[in-house]
């Protein structure tokens, strides 16, 4: 499969906790991005790592990439219902040539 | 941001009717642009892959002559669904790449082969 592996599959909290989604890849990359989705709509970018970055924050996101483990984790703290969606991670390989998603995680925050 | 528009947002055709789908980098040049199928409640599969006055490359399992791209300029690619059938129905997503940097995606384009 041309995907990489993220987990869960499906992930349900309360508002307030934290949201922790990982993504496995395959091939060496340049970069990988995080994306949400709301019911089949289009993409919101959400934050980019580079290869040599191991870590970025943005707002309630946090970002950490290990390319030896060729992984990566999201992680969104105190949530809120309007995060509920589907999140992707993308990558992007050293060639980019191949920008590719991952299987995805639908996240659902209730109130 | 960069922005690259796809149109139409969603179209409705009948059976056996080809459709185009259009995708413009408005304010960069792109040297390659992807494009991506998504059934309901799935990811999204990369089709093919396209590099401006080449040919396409495409994923395994996709057919070439079913769906044909274009890249014939730095700023627009086109992807038709030829003699559409209902499993055609589906969610397609372009992306287009600068130079160097990361891609950006259009809006995408529900299909509803009726």
């Amino acid at each position: 499969s041309q995907q990489g592996e993220e987990d869960p599959q499906a992930l349900s909290i309360q508002e307030g906790e934290n949201a922790t989604m990982n993504c496995s890849y395959k091939t060496s990359i340049n970069n990988l991005q995080w994306y949400r989705q709301n019911s089949g709509r289009g993409l919101v970018h959400l934050i980019l790592i580079r290869s040599n970055e191991r870590e970025k924050h943005s707002g309630r996101l946090r970002v950490t990439l290990d390319t030896s483990k060729k992984s990566s984790s999201l992680l969104i703290t105190a949530s809120r219902a309007a995060d509920t969606a589907s999140y992707f991670c993308l990558t992007m390989n050293t060639g980019f040539q191949k920008l590719v998603f991952g299987t995805g995680t639908r996240l659902l925050v209730s109130p | 941001g960069a922005v690259v528009s796809q149109h139409p947002s969603r179209v409705i055709c009948k059976s056996g009717t080809s459709v185009k789908i259009e995708c413009r980098s408005l304010d960069f040049q792109a040297t390659t642009m992807f494009w991506y199928r998504q059934f309901p409640k799935k990811s999204l599969m990369l089709m093919a892959t396209s590099n401006e006055g080449s040919k396409a490359t495409y994923e395994q399992g996709v057919e070439k002559d079913k769906f044909l791209i274009n890249h014939a300029s730095l700023t627009l690619s086109t992807l038709t669904v030829t003699s559409a059938h209902p499993e055609d129905s589906s969610f397609y997503i372009c992306s287009a790449r600068r130079q160097g940097t990361e891609a950006f995606f259009g809006q995408g384009t529900r299909l509803t082969v009726v």
